[in-house]
């Protein structure tokens, strides 16, 4: 079974601080997403990866970042976290036509 | 540009009755379409997908989704509902055939199921 795995099920940050939200897939997968889950929003996304230290930004890339330095890993990075950012972060990884879901990470910036 | 539309964002039904949930899609090219279904503090688990193979998709769980270009629609449905089936249900277009492109999500479906 493909496994996506986060680093965090439950994160409080404050405002201005730095946040890192990591996410590792054990299937080889060359692509990876970050997404973040909103009530009545569905799924957004924030940026993907197609292969080690390439990145594309997605439909909401404002106020993150992302770093892929293996291929099993995928970071999302808050430079400087706010109050708008509060919400679940779903990291997924993909072959072909299915992506596989990690837990999520619900993140509060208080 | 591609977008996915949830007609329904909550929908109830008995134990053992009908469920259905609405989706219709704008593509300009041929899509494949998806459901995904999440339940509480689970991550998100494919249903089924269409790829341009049949148009009347047999799922997970008794679910089936029929792909109807004519209507722009990929409709989910069960012939009976069951309790575990209440969960966040999320229709989800993409283009392309590669894994490389993102994809594209509802609003969701809540499903709530009465006993």
């Amino acid at each position: 079974d493909v496994k996506v795995t986060q680093s965090s099920r439950y994160l409080v940050k404050r405002t201005g601080e730095k946040v890192f939200l990591e996410c590792v897939q054990d299937m080889d997968h060359e692509n990876m997403f970050w997404y973040r889950q909103d009530p009545g929003l569905g799924l957004r996304l924030i940026y993907f990866s197609y292969d080690v230290k390439m990145k594309e930004k997605g439909d909401i890339p404002e106020g993150y970042s992302v770093s892929r330095e293996k291929k099993e890993r995928f970071s999302l990075i808050l430079e400087s976290a706010s109050t708008n950012q509060t919400s679940m972060y779903l990291c997924a990884s993909s072959f072909r036509y299915e992506q596989f879901f990690g837990p999520g990470t619900r993140l509060t910036v208080l | 540009a591609q977008s996915v539309t949830q007609l329904d964002s909550h929908v109830s039904v008995s134990e053992g009755t009908p469920v259905l949930l609405r989706c219709n899609y704008s593509s300009s090219y041929s899509p494949s379409l998806f459901w995904y279904v999440q339940h509480p503090n689970k991550g998100l688990q494919l249903l089924l997908k269409y790829t341009s193979a049949a148009t009347l998709v047999k799922g997970i769980n008794g679910f089936e989704a029929e792909f109807k270009k004519s209507e722009t629609s990929f409709h989910l449905t069960k012939p009976s509902a069951h309790m575990s089936d209440a969960a966040e249900y999320f229709c989800v277009v993409r283009i392309g055939d590669t894994g490389r492109r993102a994809l594209t999500f509802g609003s969701g479906t809540r499903l709530q199921v009465q006993p």
